[in-house]
C-alpha cells in the first residue's frame, strides 16, 4: 500500500516569513494529492489539493508543487500569519485508499 | 450547512465494554470513511464505505465493525473496547466524481478506554 512520509514534524517562523513542508510518497497509481489544516479540537480542513496531471497550483498564500517524477509535493505557504499556526497534513490518495503523512506542528510566532 | 456530524464528542470506557460512533453526512455523499488519529502517526483508515450497502476494510480494521446505515449515516462499532483504542476518531465523507475528490471531516470523537 501507499506510504506517506511528511518532514518536518515541527516548524516554527517568524511572522511574515514562508514555511515549506514536504512529502514524499511511495505508489507511483497516487493521482491526487490534498494538504489538510487541523486546529486544535477540530477535524481537518482541506487547504489546497493538486491532481497528478498539474505541477503547481496557488491559492492566495498558499501553493503546492508535485514532482511525480521524484514523487514528492510540497505545501508553500508566504507572508505566515498568527493564524496559520495548525497541524497540516498532506495525503496521498488512490481511488479509496487515502494515506496521511504524520503532521507537521506549525507555529508563527508574532 | 452541517456537513459532517459526529456523536459523541467525548467518550469514556471501561476495558470490555462496548460502543457505537455516530456519523451522518448530509451533502448528499456516496462515500463515507472512518478514521483514527493517534499522536505521531497521522490518520489511519479503520473501514470505508463507497456506496450505500457496502462496506470494506481499510489499513487498521481489526476490534471495529461498521454499519452503513443508509446514505447519510455510517457508523462505527466497538464491541470490546481495549484500551489499544484510545484514540480521536474521525468520519468522513466524499462526493462522487471519481477519485480526485476531497475527503470531508468530521470535527472527531474523542475516546479513552481505562
Amino acid at each position: 500500500g501507499e506510504n506517506v512520509e511528511q518532514h518536518p514534524s515541527t516548524l516554527s517562523v517568524q511572522e511574515g516569513d514562508s514555511a515549506v513542508i514536504k512529502c514524499t510518497y511511495s505508489d507511483s497509481a497516487s493521482n491526487y494529492f490534498p494538504w489538510y489544516k487541523q486546529e486544535l479540537g477540530k477535524g481537518p480542513q482541506l487547504i489546497i489539493d493538486i491532481r497528478s496531471n498539474v505541477g503547481e497550483k496557488k491559492d492566495q498564500r498558499i501553493a503546492v508543487t508535485l514532482n511525480k517524477t521524484a514523487k514528492h509535493f510540497s505545501l508553500h505557504i508566504t507572508e505566515t500569519q498568527p493564524e496559520d499556526s495548525a497541524v497540516y497534513f498532506c495525503a496521498a490518495s488512490e481511488v479509496n485508499d487515502m494515506r496521511f503523512g504524520a503532521g507537521t506542528r506549525l507555529t508563527v510566532k508574532p | 450547512n452541517a456537513g459532517v456530524t459526529q456523536t459523541p464528542k467525548f467518550q469514556v470506557l471501561k476495558t470490555g465494554q462496548s460502543m457505537t460512533l455516530q456519523c451522518a453526512q448530509d451533502m448528499n455523499h456516496n462515500s463515507m470513511y472512518w478514521y483514527r488519529q493517534d499522536p505521531g502517526m497521522g490518520l489511519r483508515l479503520i473501514y470505508y464505505s463507497a456506496s450505500e450497502g457496502t462496506t470494506d476494510k481499510g489499513e487498521v480494521p481489526n476490534g471495529y465493525n461498521v454499519s452503513r446505515l443508509n446514505k447519510r449515516e455510517f457508523s462505527l462499532r466497538l464491541e470490546s473496547a481495549a484500551p489499544s483504542q484510545t484514540s480521536v476518531y474521525f468520519c468522513a465523507s466524499k462526493g462522487t466524481g471519481g477519485n480526485n475528490q476531497p475527503q470531508h471531516f468530521g470535527d472527531g470523537t474523542r475516546l479513552s478506554i481505562l
